[in-house]
């Protein structure tokens, strides 16, 4: 039982560039998210999902894609990277409790 | 708007020495208020859930505890493993989670 996996765990973009960041949890949950950690800013919702083919936009979206095509992954991607994503990124699993992967620490150039 | 504070933003403690942690929240329909702990460097980890005003959750040296407004985190005789920064955070009916921007706790032995 591997709880929620992330990767990859470093990364570094050019500005413009795409990617995106893996995530995986084999706890059945239908409910994920993902978040961003910024110094001062606290955790901040990106998009959440409810379950296989349903997604919804949170706090911070613009930027940032997602998709739900079975209830273990929930991909997070960066059309054209920007200065302003750098940060650490993490992927929860779980309403309610929530149980978070250690993190993607992402740098754009 | 839905919003969390919390209080103080640092706070240095000698082992053995309680005391408390606040979470003030503003939330249109509390649906639950968590607590999570985060270590340097990894994602945050579930403490406690707390869904209406009055109840109480211990785990060990932590007790939560909620009113209408505001969310204490009481730690009794912290010991030098409790360091770490505790995060708050509320959510409504909307699934989207509001989190507080953290203590960061120092308990020096």
């Amino acid at each position: 039982n591997a709880g929620v996996t992330q990767t990859p765990k470093f990364q570094v973009l050019k500005t413009g560039q795409s990617m995106t960041l893996q995530c995986a949890q084999d706890m059945n949950h239908e409910y994920m998210s993902w978040y961003r950690q910024d110094p001062g800013m606290g955790l901040r919702l990106i998009h959440y999902s409810v379950g296989a083919g349903i997604t919804d936009q949170g706090e911070v979206p613009n930027g940032y894609n997602v998709s739900r095509s079975t209830t273990e992954d929930f991909p997070l991607r960066l059309l054209s990277a920007a200065p302003s994503q750098t940060s650490v990124y993490f992927c929860a699993s779980g309403d309610n409790e929530q149980f978070f992967g250690p993190g993607t620490r992402l740098t754009v150039l | 708007e839905d919003q969390v504070t919390q209080s103080p933003e640092a706070l240095r403690l000698q082992e053995g020495e309680s005391s408390s942690l606040n979470c003030s929240y503003t939330v249109s329909g509390l649906r639950g208020l968590f607590w999570y702990r985060q270590d340097p460097g990894k994602g945050p980890e579930f403490l406690f859930t707390l869904y209406s005003a009055g109840e109480e959750k211990e785990k060990e040296r932590l007790k939560a505890t909620l009113t209408k407004k505001e969310s204490f985190l009481h730690i009794t005789a912290p010991k030098p493993e409790d360091s770490a920064t505790y995060l708050c955070a509320v959510t409504s009916g909307t699934y989207k989670y509001i989190f507080g921007t953290g203590t960061r706790l120092k308990v020096l032995a």
